[in-house]
């Protein structure tokens, strides 16, 4: 069975400061990790996937995430945060199980930017 | 059509009212998903199709939820004898992947909320 677990369900950073989120998985099966961004009442964009290869994915928006096997971690990085990345972000784990596709999400993280 | 469309945007029922959310995935796409997200929560797994075949259905709270695919393009979420309970946003996933999940592309969503 797969899950992901994101830590923090709220985080806050000024305008212009590093943005960490975190995501640590747990997959039986190689996993394809996802890192989606939800404005309100808005439907679900993704940001950057990680499926294999390069284990350091860029995304949109500046946005990126490095695949950490040995952690089992996934965590979402950008240099300079700002006001426009204040949203929900979602951390998603996919994988083929005994029924076929597993595709879950984490509880989510919301970013607040602080000017 | 050029996305994922559900319909309708937002449904307001009567408790123990019938209701049915239809999702019109991206054409051709093989796997369709739905999810249940309650307020400042992240998306909870309902069921999975493959075309049309529901593989897998253990997300379901309830035998009060039913989902239907009939001809492997359009899906049917139906829930009888709405609770206060069943208040959500229900989304709706479609991805051209028959095996693992590469990509999944998300509809704006159907709010859902029983008075």
């Amino acid at each position: 069975a797969q899950s992901v677990t994101q830590l923090g369900s709220h985080v806050s950073v000024s305008e212009g400061a590093l943005v960490l989120l975190r995501c640590n998985y747990s997959s039986s099966v190689p996993p394809y990790l996802f890192w989606y961004v939800q404005y309100p009442n808005q439907g679900l964009q993704l940001l950057l996937k990680y499926t294999t290869g390069a284990t350091l994915v860029k995304g949109i928006n500046g946005f990126e995430a490095e695949f950490k096997k040995s952690e089992t971690s996934f965590h979402l990085t950008k240099p300079s945060a700002h006001m426009s990345d204040a949203a929900e972000y979602f951390c998603a784990v996919s994988a083929w199980g005994n029924t076929g596709n597993q595709f879950y999400f984490g509880t989510g993280t919301s970013l607040t930017v602080i000017p | 059509g050029a996305g994922v469309s559900q319909s309708p945007r937002y449904k307001v029922a009567k408790r123990g009212q019938d209701v049915a959310l239809r999702c019109d995935p991206i054409s051709g796409h093989v796997s369709l998903f739905w999810y249940q997200q309650a307020l400042g929560q992240g998306p909870e797994f309902l069921t999975y199709f493959q075309n049309e075949a529901q593989l897998d259905k253990s997300g379901l709270p309830s035998d009060r939820f039913f989902a239907e695919r009939p001809e492997g393009s359009v899906s049917t979420l139906k829930i009888q004898r709405t609770q206060q309970e069943d208040s959500a946003v229900y989304l709706c996933a479609s991805s051209g992947s028959g095996g693992a999940i590469t990509e999944a592309f998300f509809g704006q969503g159907t709010r859902l909320t029983v008075v």
